[in-house]
């Protein structure tokens, strides 16, 4: 079956390191994603991970996977009251060639 | 600027009645889709479009209805049909075919039925 599961929330102080975390089921997944939503706003495209890479780093931003068990997490360096959003993981579908979504996780960040 | 447009931003509806959201993207994408965002349910798949004059539903279609008519325009029928109709819709584009699979998200239209 098709399912994304992500925490809802986490705080974090400014400054500090904020990682969320997504499992995924589908093993056949070539791509997998992180999209930010900010209030009353579409998604953006923050970074995505091709299945054979274990980490890809961009700035601030540093993906790992574990494909094994399925594992993908955000870690998002010296976490700024801008990166307050929710952050959605999704898993392209090679069936039907669609994403599909977790929950979000909102993050806080407080100062 | 090119990018994806959704009208009307806020919309109130009655009971009963059939309502249409607006999305227009420029960007020249192949793809459209239609999500719907409930809290604490992420994004729901509605329908979507892989070329004009045609499209298949997603994992929520009932209640709904789209066109394809033009390439750059995908709307959404809300019927009477659909039982809880109150939430945030988002419409979607990407290259067909595209092996990143980024969508590009407009703004998003926030339907409530009184």
């Amino acid at each position: 079956g098709e399912d994304v599961e992500q925490s809802l929330f986490l705080s974090v102080r400014e400054g500090d390191s904020s990682v969320i975390n997504c499992t995924y089921t589908d093993s056949s997944s070539t791509y997998l994603y992180w999209y930010k939503q900010e209030p009353g706003a579409g998604l953006q495209l923050l970074t995505y991970i091709f299945s054979n890479m274990d980490m890809k780093q961009d700035q601030r931003l540093t993906v790992l996977l574990n494909k094994k068990d399925k594992h993908l997490s955000l870690r998002i360096a010296d976490t700024q009251t801008g990166d307050s959003a929710i952050y959605f993981c999704a898993e392209h579908m090679e069936y039907g060639n669609k994403l599909v979504f977790g929950a979000g996780t909102i993050l806080r960040v407080k100062s | 600027d090119g990018g994806i447009t959704q009208s009307p931003k806020y919309l109130f509806r009655k009971e009963g009645q059939n309502v249409t959201l607006s999305c227009e993207q420029n960007l020249n994408h192949d793809a459209m889709y239609w999500y719907r965002q409930d809290p604490g349910q992420g994004l729901r798949l509605i329908y979507y479009s892989q070329i004009v004059n045609d499209f298949q539903k997603g994992d929520i279609a009932e209640g709904y209805s789209v066109s394809r008519e033009k390439k750059e325009s995908f709307p959404l029928t809300v019927t009477s049909a659909q039982k809880n109709p109150t939430a945030f819709y988002l419409c979607a584009s990407s290259i067909k075919g595209g092996n990143t699979g980024e969508l590009f998200f407009g703004e998003g239209s926030r339907l409530t039925v009184l």
